[in-house]
């Protein structure tokens, strides 16, 4: 079965200033997708980024950014310029290819940001 | 474009009473849809999946059981809640179509007593 290990519970930044957060998961397949996930103290899950493991090159959106690292079973976030606005906790998850596409969490990192 | 409600939004139940947690999808048709709960502080857990109308497939055994009526409904139930039960429950939904991202309602908080 895959597993997404989240090591960092908490991590914090100053605001416009740059922090990454680390994720690892564990599976037999060779290709799959990758996500992170915001939930603000509203609870909602949002879409933040996602990475198609095929795929070298690192996924981007605005802000963030993704270091995904096949081999070493790695993907990290990466969030540049932080605004208080990304103060919320991060999920990583893991999506199979086969079947319902079923998701798989990570326990999550909540980030602080200081003004 | 397409959207995702639930409801109730938070509820408060004794324990031993039923439950009925409701999630409907707007603007899509055919959606493979999900229910996961999430303990405080911790990550989301898969509960049930459905890839059409009756076919819900569960992950964890528990006290709790799920039904799509419809193409677009996705019912959690319980006949007799425990206090284990309580957590906040989100639905998801997504295409069914290869990699495609799983989409989140806004949550039910719901606390057993």
């Amino acid at each position: 079965a895959q597993t997404v290990t989240q090591s960092q519970p908490e991590m914090s930044v100053q605001e416009a200033e740059t922090v990454t957060l680390s994720c690892t998961y564990d599976t037999s397949e060779s290709d799959y997708y990758l996500f992170w996930y915001k939930q603000p103290p509203s609870r909602q899950m949002i879409l933040v980024i996602r990475q198609e493991a095929y795929k070298q090159q690192n996924a981007t959106e605005n802000r963030f950014s993704v270091n995904f690292q096949k081999a070493a079973k790695s993907f990290s976030l990466k969030i540049s310029d932080s605004q208080l606005g990304d103060a919320a906790m991060y999920f990583c998850a893991y999506g199979g290819i086969q079947g319902a596409q079923k998701l798989v969490f990570g326990q999550g990192t909540r980030l602080t940001i200081n003004p | 474009s397409q959207t995702i409600h639930q409801w109730p939004a938070t509820l408060v139940q004794p324990v031993g009473s039923p439950l009925s947690l409701e999630c409907t999808v707007e603007g899509t048709s055919n959606p493979n849809l999900y229910w996961y709960r999430q303990a405080a502080g911790r990550g989301l857990q898969l509960l049930f999946y459905s890839v059409g109308i009756g076919q819900i497939s569960s992950e964890v055994p528990q006290n709790l059981s799920a039904s799509r009526p419809q193409d677009r409904q996705f019912i959690l139930s319980s006949k007799k809640l425990l206090l284990s039960d309580s957590g906040f429950y989100l639905c998801a939904w997504t295409v069914r179509a290869y990699q495609e991202t799983q989409y989140f309602g806004p949550g039910t908080r719901l606390l057993v007593l």
